[in-house]
Protein backbone atom coordinates (compact mmCIF):
# COMPACT_ATOMS: atom_id res chain seq x y z
CA UNK A 1 0.00 0.00 0.00
CA UNK A 2 1.45 3.89 -1.18
CA UNK A 3 2.31 5.26 2.76
CA UNK A 4 -0.39 7.82 3.10
CA UNK A 5 -2.13 8.20 6.16
CA UNK A 6 -5.18 10.38 7.26
CA UNK A 7 -5.63 11.78 10.53
CA UNK A 8 -8.18 12.13 12.39
CA UNK A 9 -10.09 8.86 10.81
CA UNK A 10 -13.05 10.08 12.30
CA UNK A 11 -14.60 13.15 14.12
CA UNK A 12 -17.71 14.69 15.38
CA UNK A 13 -17.76 18.33 15.31
CA UNK A 14 -20.36 21.45 16.00
CA UNK A 15 -21.74 23.46 13.35
CA UNK A 16 -20.11 26.84 13.44
CA UNK A 17 -16.42 25.13 14.73
CA UNK A 18 -13.07 25.53 12.71
CA UNK A 19 -11.64 21.49 11.71
CA UNK A 20 -8.48 20.51 10.03
CA UNK A 21 -7.84 17.31 8.20
CA UNK A 22 -4.44 16.09 7.68
CA UNK A 23 -3.06 14.09 4.95
CA UNK A 24 0.58 12.78 5.54
CA UNK A 25 2.47 11.10 2.55
CA UNK A 26 5.96 9.23 2.68
CA UNK A 27 6.24 8.34 -0.90
CA UNK A 28 7.67 11.69 -2.10
CA UNK A 29 4.73 12.56 -4.37
CA UNK A 30 4.55 15.58 -6.34
CA UNK A 31 0.55 15.58 -6.35
CA UNK A 32 -1.74 15.63 -3.24
CA UNK A 33 -5.61 16.33 -3.64
CA UNK A 34 -8.69 16.07 -1.18
CA UNK A 35 -11.76 14.37 -2.34
CA UNK A 36 -14.85 14.34 -0.65
CA UNK A 37 -17.51 11.30 -1.05
CA UNK A 38 -21.03 11.70 -0.86
CA UNK A 39 -24.39 9.11 -1.26
CA UNK A 40 -25.54 9.74 -5.37
CA UNK A 41 -22.21 11.79 -5.43
CA UNK A 42 -19.62 9.74 -6.32
CA UNK A 43 -16.03 11.35 -5.67
CA UNK A 44 -15.81 15.34 -5.76
CA UNK A 45 -12.45 17.26 -5.99
CA UNK A 46 -12.29 19.74 -3.63
CA UNK A 47 -8.29 21.14 -3.57
CA UNK A 48 -5.05 19.71 -5.09
CA UNK A 49 -1.96 20.76 -5.09
CA UNK A 50 0.90 20.24 -7.74
CA UNK A 51 3.77 21.56 -5.53
CA UNK A 52 5.01 22.81 -2.06
CA UNK A 53 2.63 26.00 -1.47
CA UNK A 54 1.36 25.63 -4.94
CA UNK A 55 -2.77 24.83 -4.37
CA UNK A 56 -5.56 24.78 -6.80
CA UNK A 57 -9.49 24.71 -6.50
CA UNK A 58 -11.03 21.84 -7.25
CA UNK A 59 -14.81 21.41 -8.42
CA UNK A 60 -16.34 21.86 -4.74
CA UNK A 61 -14.10 24.31 -2.86
CA UNK A 62 -16.35 26.68 -1.16
CA UNK A 63 -16.36 26.80 2.44
CA UNK A 64 -12.66 24.74 2.29
CA UNK A 65 -8.74 26.01 2.53
CA UNK A 66 -5.73 24.05 1.94
CA UNK A 67 -2.04 24.65 2.76
CA UNK A 68 1.20 22.50 1.83
CA UNK A 69 3.89 23.86 3.64
CA UNK A 70 6.06 20.70 2.76
CA UNK A 71 6.17 17.79 0.40
CA UNK A 72 4.50 14.77 2.81
CA UNK A 73 2.10 16.98 4.54
CA UNK A 74 -1.64 18.60 2.94
CA UNK A 75 -3.93 20.38 5.10
CA UNK A 76 -7.87 20.63 4.74
CA UNK A 77 -9.57 23.38 6.96
CA UNK A 78 -12.95 23.77 7.08
CA UNK A 79 -12.91 26.84 8.52
CA UNK A 80 -16.27 27.34 10.01
CA UNK A 81 -17.83 23.50 9.47
CA UNK A 82 -21.71 23.36 8.00
CA UNK A 83 -23.51 20.32 8.22
CA UNK A 84 -23.47 20.14 4.64
CA UNK A 85 -19.91 19.30 4.98
CA UNK A 86 -20.55 15.97 6.61
CA UNK A 87 -18.93 13.62 4.52
CA UNK A 88 -15.69 11.11 4.10
CA UNK A 89 -12.67 12.80 2.96
CA UNK A 90 -10.17 11.19 1.03
CA UNK A 91 -6.92 12.51 0.33
CA UNK A 92 -4.73 10.83 -2.56
CA UNK A 93 -1.40 11.19 -3.97
CA UNK A 94 0.44 10.99 -7.75
CA UNK A 95 3.43 11.40 -9.20
CA UNK A 96 1.87 12.10 -12.49
CA UNK A 97 -0.75 15.19 -12.13
CA UNK A 98 -3.88 14.31 -14.95
CA UNK A 99 -1.90 11.23 -16.38
CA UNK A 100 -0.87 9.31 -13.31
CA UNK A 101 -2.19 7.16 -11.17
CA UNK A 102 -3.98 8.16 -7.79
CA UNK A 103 -3.32 6.76 -4.57
CA UNK A 104 -6.18 7.18 -2.02
CA UNK A 105 -5.48 7.10 2.11
CA UNK A 106 -8.72 5.16 3.78
CA UNK A 107 -10.26 8.32 4.55
CA UNK A 108 -11.62 10.74 7.17
CA UNK A 109 -15.04 10.25 8.22
CA UNK A 110 -16.45 14.10 9.49
CA UNK A 111 -20.16 14.47 11.32
CA UNK A 112 -21.35 18.48 11.59
CA UNK A 113 -23.88 18.40 14.04
CA UNK B 1 -18.08 2.53 4.64
CA UNK B 2 -21.27 1.18 2.98
CA UNK B 3 -23.57 4.41 3.30
CA UNK B 4 -21.27 5.40 -0.10
CA UNK B 5 -23.28 3.31 -1.85
CA UNK B 6 -26.79 4.74 -1.54
CA UNK B 7 -28.38 5.82 -4.81
CA UNK B 8 -25.61 4.31 -6.72
CA UNK B 9 -27.11 2.12 -10.07
CA UNK B 10 -26.46 -1.40 -9.68
CA UNK B 11 -25.16 -4.16 -11.66
CA UNK B 12 -26.11 -8.09 -10.16
CA UNK B 13 -24.17 -10.64 -11.99
CA UNK B 14 -23.92 -14.47 -11.65
CA UNK B 15 -20.56 -15.47 -9.73
CA UNK B 16 -18.59 -16.74 -12.87
CA UNK B 17 -20.16 -14.90 -15.46
CA UNK B 18 -18.66 -11.76 -16.98
CA UNK B 19 -19.46 -8.30 -15.50
CA UNK B 20 -19.89 -5.18 -17.70
CA UNK B 21 -19.88 -1.45 -16.21
CA UNK B 22 -20.23 1.34 -18.41
CA UNK B 23 -19.44 5.25 -17.66
CA UNK B 24 -20.15 7.89 -20.18
CA UNK B 25 -18.13 10.85 -20.04
CA UNK B 26 -18.80 14.38 -21.05
CA UNK B 27 -15.28 15.79 -22.06
CA UNK B 28 -14.01 15.72 -25.46
CA UNK B 29 -10.38 17.14 -24.45
CA UNK B 30 -9.84 14.03 -22.00
CA UNK B 31 -7.42 11.83 -22.84
CA UNK B 32 -6.92 9.67 -19.60
CA UNK B 33 -9.35 7.72 -18.32
CA UNK B 34 -9.08 5.20 -15.43
CA UNK B 35 -11.11 2.69 -13.44
CA UNK B 36 -11.62 2.71 -9.73
CA UNK B 37 -12.35 -0.17 -7.57
CA UNK B 38 -13.96 0.47 -4.09
CA UNK B 39 -14.83 -1.92 -1.31
CA UNK B 40 -16.71 -1.58 1.49
CA UNK B 41 -14.93 1.33 4.29
CA UNK B 42 -11.77 1.52 2.26
CA UNK B 43 -10.44 4.09 -0.71
CA UNK B 44 -10.56 3.09 -4.01
CA UNK B 45 -7.92 1.49 -5.67
CA UNK B 46 -6.51 1.50 -9.33
CA UNK B 47 -7.54 -1.41 -11.77
CA UNK B 48 -6.46 -0.57 -15.11
CA UNK B 49 -6.13 2.85 -17.15
CA UNK B 50 -6.66 3.63 -20.84
CA UNK B 51 -5.10 6.55 -23.03
CA UNK B 52 -7.24 8.21 -25.82
CA UNK B 53 -4.97 6.86 -28.90
CA UNK B 54 -5.90 3.32 -27.89
CA UNK B 55 -9.36 1.44 -28.03
CA UNK B 56 -8.76 -1.25 -25.88
CA UNK B 57 -6.63 -2.28 -22.87
CA UNK B 58 -6.60 -5.92 -20.43
CA UNK B 59 -4.85 -6.75 -17.73
CA UNK B 60 -5.28 -9.55 -15.20
CA UNK B 61 -9.08 -10.64 -16.01
CA UNK B 62 -10.04 -6.72 -16.35
CA UNK B 63 -10.36 -5.35 -19.74
CA UNK B 64 -11.00 -1.36 -21.06
CA UNK B 65 -12.63 -0.48 -23.64
CA UNK B 66 -12.69 3.49 -24.95
CA UNK B 67 -15.24 4.71 -27.90
CA UNK B 68 -14.32 7.98 -28.40
CA UNK B 69 -17.16 8.77 -31.09
CA UNK B 70 -19.64 8.41 -28.35
CA UNK B 71 -17.63 9.14 -25.20
CA UNK B 72 -18.07 5.83 -23.56
CA UNK B 73 -15.70 4.06 -21.44
CA UNK B 74 -16.72 0.19 -20.16
CA UNK B 75 -14.56 -2.43 -17.90
CA UNK B 76 -15.53 -5.95 -18.33
CA UNK B 77 -14.70 -8.38 -15.98
CA UNK B 78 -13.88 -11.94 -16.69
CA UNK B 79 -14.89 -14.63 -14.51
CA UNK B 80 -16.85 -12.94 -11.86
CA UNK B 81 -15.92 -13.54 -8.13
CA UNK B 82 -17.16 -12.63 -5.00
CA UNK B 83 -14.21 -10.51 -4.34
CA UNK B 84 -15.37 -8.14 -7.41
CA UNK B 85 -18.22 -7.18 -4.97
CA UNK B 86 -17.51 -2.93 -4.78
CA UNK B 87 -18.07 -0.13 -6.06
CA UNK B 88 -16.68 0.80 -9.12
CA UNK B 89 -15.75 4.67 -10.37
CA UNK B 90 -14.41 5.85 -13.90
CA UNK B 91 -12.47 8.69 -13.68
CA UNK B 92 -10.91 11.33 -16.59
CA UNK B 93 -8.65 13.93 -16.85
CA UNK B 94 -10.94 16.47 -17.99
CA UNK B 95 -9.66 19.56 -19.24
CA UNK B 96 -5.85 18.03 -18.55
CA UNK B 97 -4.94 20.32 -15.47
CA UNK B 98 -3.79 18.17 -13.35
CA UNK B 99 -7.38 16.96 -12.08
CA UNK B 100 -8.87 13.75 -12.28
CA UNK B 101 -12.48 13.73 -12.15
CA UNK B 102 -14.53 11.17 -11.05
CA UNK B 103 -17.63 9.61 -11.88
CA UNK B 104 -20.87 9.13 -9.88
CA UNK B 105 -20.43 4.92 -9.40
CA UNK B 106 -21.94 1.48 -9.98
CA UNK B 107 -22.07 -1.01 -7.41
CA UNK B 108 -21.55 -4.59 -8.72
CA UNK B 109 -23.18 -7.27 -6.72
CA UNK B 110 -22.50 -10.96 -6.86
CA UNK B 111 -24.78 -13.20 -6.75
CA UNK B 112 -24.13 -17.00 -5.51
Amino acid sequence: DAGITQSPRHKVTETGTPVTLRCHQTENHRYMYWYRQDPGHGLRLIHYSYGVKDTDKGEVSDGYSVSRSKTEDFLLTLESATSSQTSVYFCAISDGGDTGELFFGEGSRLTVL
Amino acid sequence: GESVGLHLPTLSVQEGDNSIINCAYSNSASDYFIWYKQESGKGPQFIIDIRSNMDKRQGQRVTVLLNKTVKHLSLQIAATQPGDSAVYFCAENGNRDDKIIFGKGTRLHILP
